[in-house]
C-alpha cells in the first residue's frame, strides 16, 4: 500500500548549520508530495508541496525536491535558525484522495 | 480568511463521560478530515467526509467513537464513554477539491485528558 518512510528523530543542530530530513515514499500513481510543520501546541502548517517528478517546492529558506526516480522528497535547508525548531512531517496525497503522514521528525536548534 | 476551527482547545474529564469536540472546516472546503495524535502511534487517520457523507471511518478505533457532519460548516467527533487511552490530541482539518494537488489544513487540534 501507499506509505511515507521519515527520518527518525530527534535532529538536534546548532544554528546556522545545514538541515536534511529524509523522506521516502511508496504509491500507486502520481501521487503529490507535502511537508508539513507542526510548533509547539499548534496543528500542522503546510510548510511546502510539489505536485508532480521534478517538481521543486520551497518556503522560508526550505526546498524539497520530487524525485520519482528514487522515491524521495527530501527536507533541506541550507542555514537553520532557533525559530526553526519543530516537529516537520513528511506526507502524500494520492489520487484516491488519501493522505500519508510519515511519523514526523523532530528538530531543536541550539543557539 | 478563518482557518479550521477547533472547539475545546483543551478537554479534561474522567473515564465513562462522554466527549464531544467540534469542527467548523474552511468554507467552501468539500471534504473534511479527524485526526488523532499520540506519541506512541503519531498522526493517525479517523474518518474523512466528502461534502458531508463519512467515506472512510476504517480508523476510527471502536464503537465508542462516532463523528457526524450535519452541514458543510460543521462537524463533531464524539467518545462515549470515554477511556484513559483516548486521551490525545484530535485535529480537524479541510482540504478544497478533489484532487490530489490540494493539501489539507489543520485546525489547533483539541486535547483531550481522560483520567
Amino acid at each position: 500500500g501507499d506509505s511515507v518512510t521519515q527520518m527518525e528523530g530527534p535532529v538536534t543542530l546548532s544554528e546556522e548549520a545545514f538541515l536534511t530530513i529524509n523522506c521516502t515514499y511508496t504509491a500507486t500513481g502520481y501521487p503529490s508530495l507535502f511537508w508539513y510543520v507542526q510548533y509547539p501546541g499548534e496543528g500542522l502548517q503546510l510548510l511546502l508541496k510539489a505536485t508532480k517528478a521534478d517538481d521543486k517546492g520551497s518556503n522560508k529558506g526550505f526546498e524539497a525536491t520530487y524525485r520519482k526516480e528514487t522515491t524521495s522528497f527530501h527536507l533541506e535547508k541550507g542555514s537553520v535558525q532557533v525559530s526553526d525548531s519543530a516537529v516537520y512531517f513528511c506526507a502524500l496525497r494520492t489520487g484516491g484522495n488519501q493522505f500519508y503522514f510519515g511519523t514526523g521528525t523532530s528538530l531543536t536548534v541550539i543557539p | 480568511d478563518a482557518g479550521v476551527i477547533q472547539s475545546p482547545r483543551h478537554e479534561v474529564t474522567e473515564m465513562g463521560q462522554e466527549v464531544t469536540l467540534r469542527c467548523k472546516p474552511i468554507s467552501g472546503h468539500d471534504y473534511l478530515f479527524w485526526y488523532r495524535q499520540t506519541m506512541m502511534r503519531g498522526l493517525e487517520l479517523l474518518i474523512y467526509f466528502n461534502n458531508n457523507v463519512p467515506i472512510d471511518d476504517s480508523g476510527m478505533p471502536e464503537d465508542r467513537f462516532s463523528a457526524k457532519m450535519p452541514n458543510a460548516s460543521f462537524s463533531t467527533l464524539k467518545i462515549q464513554p470515554s477511556e484513559p487511552r483516548d486521551s490525545a490530541v484530535y485535529f480537524c482539518a479541510s482540504s478544497p477539491f478533489y484532487s490530489r494537488a490540494g493539501e489539507l489544513f489543520f485546525g489547533e487540534g483539541s486535547r483531550l485528558t481522560v483520567l
